[in-house]
């Protein structure tokens, strides 16, 4: 699995949209670009994944870049249920490996 | 209820004694998945089933650790000889045989040994 770099934490204003950064140069070509987050005392939770192209779904956005260098999750409308520590894996099937994320605080 | 279910929640043990973790995943899923995370880490992968047969082990995972999935549906994790250092949460998740690897996780077993 490709290393992922994140920023330790960062805040966010509630119904602000909120913008997780994720590097992952050393991406392989049939590696997924995965984001899971983890509420207090939960078990993670899939977010979203992609490969090449842009995706959206109920909870997000992930946007990657055309290199395939990095990614960012879009939350568009942040709520205080937000707040939880996000993952961004790079890896291909199977297995997951995580690395320690990057704890997102919503605020009112 | 139909997502991964871990028991116990909780467990309290002194050092030397072992314990056991069940996970029984959704039902359709046929790849399972443990995991363990300590305070202020991300989920640590120690070993994965498809069906009924491991088809990957950690170097996390130490003699004293065995895991099973005998049947292909349900999982145990056994833990012998506890250590202080085992303590963690333990997550168990399940997934589709595809390719696309969405996990689903369950709510983990939390293990403190005293």
């Amino acid at each position: 699995d490709a290393k992922t770099t994140q920023p330790t934490s960062m805040d966010c204003a509630e119904g602000r949209a909120a913008n997780l950064p994720c590097n992952h140069s050393t991406i392989s070509g049939n590696e997924y670009v995965y984001w899971y987050r983890q509420i207090h005392s939960q078990g993670p939770q899939y977010i979203i994944h992609g490969l090449k192209n842009n995706e959206t779904n109920e909870m997000a956005s992930l946007i990657i870049t055309e290199d395939r260098k990095s990614s960012t999750l879009i939350l568009p409308h942040a709520t205080l249920r937000d707040t939880a520590v996000y993952y961004c894996i790079a890896s291909g099937w199977g297995k997951l490996q995580f690395g320690a994320g990057t704890q997102v605080v919503v605020t009112p | 209820d139909t997502g991964v279910s871990q028991n116990p929640r909780h467990k309290i043990t002194k050092r030397g004694q072992n314990v056991t973790f069940r996970c029984d995943p959704i039902s359709e899923h046929n790849r399972l998945y443990w995991y363990r995370q300590t305070l202020g880490q991300g989920p640590e992968f120690l070993t994965y089933f498809q069906n009924e047969a491991q088809l990957e082990k950690s170097r996390l995972l130490s003699d004293r650790f065995s895991a099973e999935r005998p049947k292909g549906s349900f999982s145990t994790l056994e833990i012998q000889r506890t250590e202080q250092g085992d303590s963690a949460m333990y997550l168990c998740a399940s997934s589709q045989n595809r390719i696309t690897g969405e996990l689903f996780f369950g709510e983990g077993s939390r293990l403190t040994v005293l």
